[in-house]
């Protein structure tokens, strides 16, 4: 079935960068988008940024612009967010998803199970 | 940014009960380009519908959406235990993709 599998959860200091990968599987993986949004304790949801998987192009969401990367391997059909200079409200449950079909801004179908990321000193 | 805004509050209910939740966009929706999902503890969010008003593939017929432009609507016709969780809204007509808060449905 379609499934997306992120890296564990991972603990960081004020300032230190975090990589989360997301590997997916089911699907081919170069023929939907991939987004990232993240979930702050007792918070909604934000959205963080998209990747083509095809051809690599992205684009971010305005408050993360000068810190997030997105990447993506297709040999390991794997998609990784890396996020600079964190902050302890950077702490979050960070989710990949697969945008619907093949536009890149669509309904969120499946969801990572989600990395938690602490940021304390 | 759109924002969308959640009504009502946490609700408790009693199972076989019906629920109806809120979402209101700050500006009309393209093609009613809204989701709803569920979410419960410590596990990755469901979607529910798309479109506003279509089921996804094996969601119960008991949960059904509506609306269209501003308004949009979540109704659970008869709450099942399985039913208590959290459900937000989510538009995609325009980037960035936004959320509602989410609204609460714990067992009275």
């Amino acid at each position: 079935q379609v499934q997306l599998v992120q890296s564990g959860a991972d603990m960081k200091k004020p300032g230190a960068s975090v990589n989360v990968s997301c590997t997916a599987s089911g699907y081919v993986f170069t023929t939907y988008y991939i987004h990232w949004v993240r979930q702050a304790p007792g918070q909604g949801f934000q959205w963080m940024g998209i990747i083509n998987p095809g051809g690599g192009s992205t684009s971010y969401g305005q408050s993360f612009q000068d810190r997030i990367t997105l990447t993506r391997d297709t040999s390991t059909s794997t998609v990784h967010m890396e996020l600079r200079n964190l902050r302890s409200d950077d702490t979050a449950v960070y989710y990949c998803v697969r945008s619907f079909g093949d536009y890149p801004f669509n309904w969120f179908d499946p969801w990572g199970q989600g990395t938690l990321v602490t940021v304390s000193s | 940014e759109i924002v969308l805004t959640q009504s009502p509050g946490p609700l408790s209910l009693s199972p076989g009960e019906r629920v109806t939740v809120s979402c209101r966009a700050s500006q009309s929706l393209r093609d009613n380009n809204l989701a709803w999902y569920q979410q419960k503890p410590g596990q990755a969010p469901r979607l529910l519908i798309y479109g506003a008003s279509s089921r996804a593939t094996g969601i119960p017929d008991r949960f059904s959406g509506s609306g269209s432009g501003t308004d949009f609507t979540l109704t659970i016709s008869s709450l099942e235990p399985e039913d208590f969780a959290v459900y937000f809204c989510q538009q995609y007509s325009f980037s960035p993709l936004t959320f509602g808060r989410g609204t609460k449905v714990e067992i009275k």
